[in-house]
């Protein structure tokens, strides 16, 4: 089974700051996708950004990026100039590329909660 | 565009009580849809899958039922809660690989 680890319980950034969140995860497939969620005291979960496994280029969507490295199995997210409303609970998720029903399911990481201060 | 419904947004219900969650989706057809359930500071934990009307699949088994009596309705249901049915409901829909999810339900259970 697929695991997803978020070593950082907590993050602190300053507004206009860059802060990068860790996630790592474990599997023995080749295909998959990736997926950072943003949690903001609403509760409602946001897709921040999507990779696919099979692309070697970083995926970016504005002031997001991540930095995917197959290989370690590591898939951070940075977030450059910071503001205020990026403060929440951010989670890293897995989906496999095979399957359907339950198997196409995400498996979440337990979050870091960030901070922005300014 | 796409959007997605769910209510109630808040719930507190007796021990015992049933229970019944509604989700709806709006501006797509035949999407998959999915419950999930996140305890307090932690992840999401799929329920209920569903790739159509009457098309229900499991991941636990445990003390909640779902059904999809329409293409884009997806209900969360229980006929006697327990306390440790408390927590946070997120129904999401996709058509291929990423979901996207509504804005939940909490539950509390006394």
């Amino acid at each position: 089974a697929q695991t997803v680890t978020q070593s950082q319980p907590e993050m602190s950034v300053q507004e206009a700051e860059t802060v990068t969140l860790s996630c790592t995860y474990d599997t023995s497939e080749s295909d998959y996708y990736l997926f950072w969620y943003k949690q903001p005291p609403s509760r409602q979960m946001i897709l921040v950004i999507r990779q696919e496994a099979y692309k070697q280029q970083n995926a970016t969507e504005n002031r997001f990026s991540v930095n995917f490295q197959k290989a370690a199995k590591s898939f951070s997210l940075k977030i450059s100039d910071s503001q205020l409303g990026d403060a929440a609970m951010y989670f890293c998720a897995y989906r496999s590329a095979y399957g359907t029903g339950t198997a196409s399911k995400l498996t979440f990481g337990t979050g870091t909660r960030l901070q922005v201060t300014l | 565009s796409q959007t997605i419904h769910q209510w109630p947004a808040t719930l507190v219900q007796p021990v015992g009580s049933p229970l019944s969650l509604e989700c709806t989706v709006e501006g797509t057809s035949n999407p998959n849809l999915y419950w999930y359930r996140q305890a307090a500071g932690r992840g999401l934990q799929l329920l209920f899958y569903s790739v159509g009307i009457g098309q229900i699949s499991s991941e636990v088994p445990q003390n909640l039922s779902a059904s999809r009596p329409q293409d884009r309705q997806f209900i969360l249901s229980s006929k006697k809660l327990l306390l440790s049915d408390s927590g946070f409901y997120l129904c999401a829909w996709s058509r291929v690989e990423t979901q996207y999810f509504g804005p939940g339900t909490r539950l509390l259970v006394l």
